[in-house]
């Protein structure tokens, strides 16, 4: 039980481009998704968390105008990167939770922007 | 803000040998410990969680331990295997939900 999925798993689109990537739990329902970028050798960072039908809590630093979040369901959150650019390449994880203990996390999505 | 540190940042044991990875946090305040294995361009598989009232975990061959006072997390791994060769992820919970992460530590268990 307990599985978070994503998808694509990578993605190679050109400069200025729009990407979304889907984040669903599988056989649960999430009240709340975090989606967390990672850059090669360095930590998870959190960028977000949203909850199922409120606006996603943006961690400072992150833009909220290039980095969309919806969480329109207790079983899906979606991200999407507009206009993204070279430095956006990284490694997006989401995770998943439906109480305080754990989270759930995807097996993340490579973004690679040309 | 809560800063998480794990050392070594990379490690490389024969098989068979027993080790010991360090997370340490600066703030004492948590809610919960929690380790995890990464393998390459992979997602995260979690391995152990420490409430902040217990004092150590046990999974198998892995044991993690939590000093919240003194804000350290140990995580033992006995009779080290190749399949265990992979980064290793410390996390730390405060009140809210998010978790802080630490920069792992690379494994590398050679036959």
């Amino acid at each position: 039980g307990a599985v978070v999925s994503q998808h694509p798993s990578w993605v190679i689109c050109k400069s200025g481009t729009s990407v979304k990537i889907e984040c669903r739990s599988l056989d649960f329902q999430a009240t709340t998704m975090f989606w967390y970028r990672q850059f090669p050798k360095q930590s998870l960072m959190l960028m977000a968390t949203s909850n199922e039908g409120s606006k996603a809590t943006y961690e400072q630093g992150v833009e909220k105008d290039k980095f969309l979040i919806n969480h329109a369901s207790l079983t899906l959150s979606t991200l999407t990167v507009t206009s993204a650019h070279p430095e956006d390449s990284s490694f997006y994880i989401c995770s998943a939770s439906s109480s305080a203990d754990t989270q759930y996390f995807g097996p993340g999505t490579r973004l690679t922007v040309l | 803000k809560q800063e998480v540190t794990q050392i070594p940042a990379a490690l490389s044991v024969p098989e068979g040998e027993n080790l010991v990875l360090n997370c340490s946090f600066t703030d004492s305040a948590i809610y919960n410990l929690q380790w995890f294995r990464q393998d390459p361009g992979k997602g995260l598989t979690s391995l152990l969680l420490i409430q902040s009232s217990q004092r150590e975990q046990t999974s198998g061959r892995l044991n993690a331990s939590l000093d919240k006072s003194s804000g350290r997390s140990t995580l033992y791994i006995a009779a080290s295997q190749p399949g265990d060769s992979a980064t290793y992820l410390c996390a730390v919970r405060d009140s809210g939900y998010a978790l802080n992460f630490g920069k792992g530590t690379s494994l590398l268990v050679t036959p």
